[in-house]
């Protein structure tokens, strides 16, 4: 099974600031046939289902503003919010799904500080 | 617009069955895997088992494999997981989520809780 492992667990940012999340593969989840990472981003809010950010490690989802970005390749990975807002305060967390199964890093918790 | 609803949970005793339900609207839903992901009362996310768009292809964790059976009936557009064996670390808010690799639309879950 892949492990995926996210760092930090939580952390506390002031509006407006940037806040970085990492997710790190115990294998590549890059499928060389077409040079694409398979790894996604979920924002998860109190009481609610999760919510496709990122896809194929950096693919924006059509409504997902512009200040959530994602980087990384191979077994390394970054969520950043450029500038965070309230309504961003939930729990990240991220995905690969480049094999069975598929499996989910334990999740960020991204407070206002 | 993509509307996924569960139903079926409820509190059953270890050892036992539920079936749970995923109502499909507002896409093509015999053109989508579709997953199973549950989520324990205050813990992380774990996949549980996935079918294809014609169900001849499906994947299990192993936590489940064995116990749990996913199907679907595209007549209907709905999507379903038949659990047995039911054990106590088996609680949990289970959702349906489309597949297009990563998990694009998601259900709002339905709680399962097993407990004598």
């Amino acid at each position: 099974d892949i492990v995926m492992t996210q760092s930090p667990d939580s952390l506390a940012v002031s509006l407006g600031e940037r806040a970085t999340i990492n997710c790190k593969s115990s294998q590549s989840v890059l499928y060389s046939s077409n040079n694409k990472n398979n790894l996604a981003w979920y924002q998860q809010k109190v009481g609610q289902p999760p919510k496709l950010l990122i896809s194929w490690a950096s693919t924006r989802e059509s409504g997902v503003p512009d200040r959530f970005s994602g980087s990384g390749s191979g077994t390394d990975f970054t969520l950043i919010i450029s500038s965070l807002q309230a309504e961003d305060v939930a729990v990240y967390y991220c995905q690969q799904y480049y094999s069975i199964p598929r499996t989910f890093g334990q999740g960020t918790k991204v407070e206002i500080k | 617009e993509v509307q996924l609803v569960e139903s079926g949970g409820g509190l059953v005793q270890p050892g036992g069955s539920l079936r749970l339900s995923c109502a499909a609207s507002g896409f093509s839903f015999s053109s989508y895997g579709m997953n199973w992901v549950r989520q324990a009362p205050g813990k992380g996310l774990e996949w549980v088992s996935y079918i294809s768009s014609s169900a001849s292809t499906i994947y299990y964790a192993d936590s489940v494999k064995g116990r749990f059976t996913i199907s679907r009936d595209n007549a209907k557009n709905s999507l379903y997981l038949q659990m047995s064996s039911l054990r106590a670390e088996d609680t949990a808010v289970y959702y349906c989520a489309r597949s297009v690799g990563a998990c694009n639309y998601w259900g709002r879950g339905t709680l399962v809780t097993v407990s004598s």
